[in-house]
């Protein structure tokens, strides 16, 4: 079954930083471009980050440029997100997604999500 | 920024047609595509490249497009497709670094 499963999440105080985890499995990791997008509470979806299937192009949301950093390790078939400085306004549940280049590069399969809660 | 406008909300009764549209300056150049979400639940995709359907989405969901605006249609809405959907495209330079969704439409069946 392909899956993707995040973890790491939980309560963090501003200013502090949390590494998120999103492990892959039922397909070949390591030929998928990758995403972050959360959800703060109550709101609509917002994408994160861009990572490609090698690591050698990543991209950022303006929200999160010089604060959060997306990486992966094909080996592990695992996608992470590390965050730092953490702001309330990060507080959101956190998923991965696969690009699917076959279906034109939409999201075709999303983790359950993880989530960050800011608060002092 | 770039921006993609959905209404907030389409109600409908059971076997009725949903509409529910995206508009955004770049949809002329750029695909779209549709997710629905339910509560307490990951997005699921619904729509490709416009109009495309993936495998297992049932036929009652298609998508079309007119210049700035994308529609994804449900003929005959179930009780089941209560849930709020969300589109999602690039601006115009059409890189990884603009994606954008839509603020999401909730669809009340009736």
């Amino acid at each position: 079954e392909v899956q993707l499963v995040e973890s790491g999440g939980g309560l963090v105080q501003p200013g502090g930083s949390l590494r998120l985890s999103c492990a892959a499995s039922g397909f070949t990791f390591s030929s998928y471009e990758m995403n972050w997008v959360r959800q703060a509470p109550g709101k609509g979806l917002e994408w994160v980050s861009y990572i490609s299937s090698s690591g050698s192009t990543i991209y950022y949301a303006d929200s999160v440029k010089g604060r959060f950093t997306i990486s992966r390790d094909n080996a592990k078939n695992s996608l992470y997100l590390q965050m730092n400085s953490l702001r309330a306004e990060d507080t959101a549940v956190y998923y991965c997604a696969r690009v699917a280049v076959a279906l034109h590069d939409a999201f075709d399969i999303w983790g359950q999500g993880t989530m960050v809660t800011v608060s002092s | 920024s770039y921006e993609l406008t959905q209404p907030p909300s389409v109600s409908v009764s059971p076997g009725q047609t949903a509409r529910i549209t995206c508009s955004g300056d770049a949809l002329p150049k750029q695909y779209a595509y549709w997710y629905q979400q339910k509560p307490g639940q990951a997005p699921v995709l619904v729509i490709y490249k416009d109009s495309e359907r993936p495998s297992g989405i049932p036929e009652r969901f298609s998508g079309s497009s007119s210049g700035t605006t994308v529609t994804l249609t449900i003929s005959g809405v179930q009780a089941e497709d209560e849930a709020d959907y969300y589109c999602q495209s690039a601006d115009s330079s059409g890189t990884y670094a603009d994606w954008v969704f839509g603020g999401g439409t909730k669809l009340t069946v009736l």
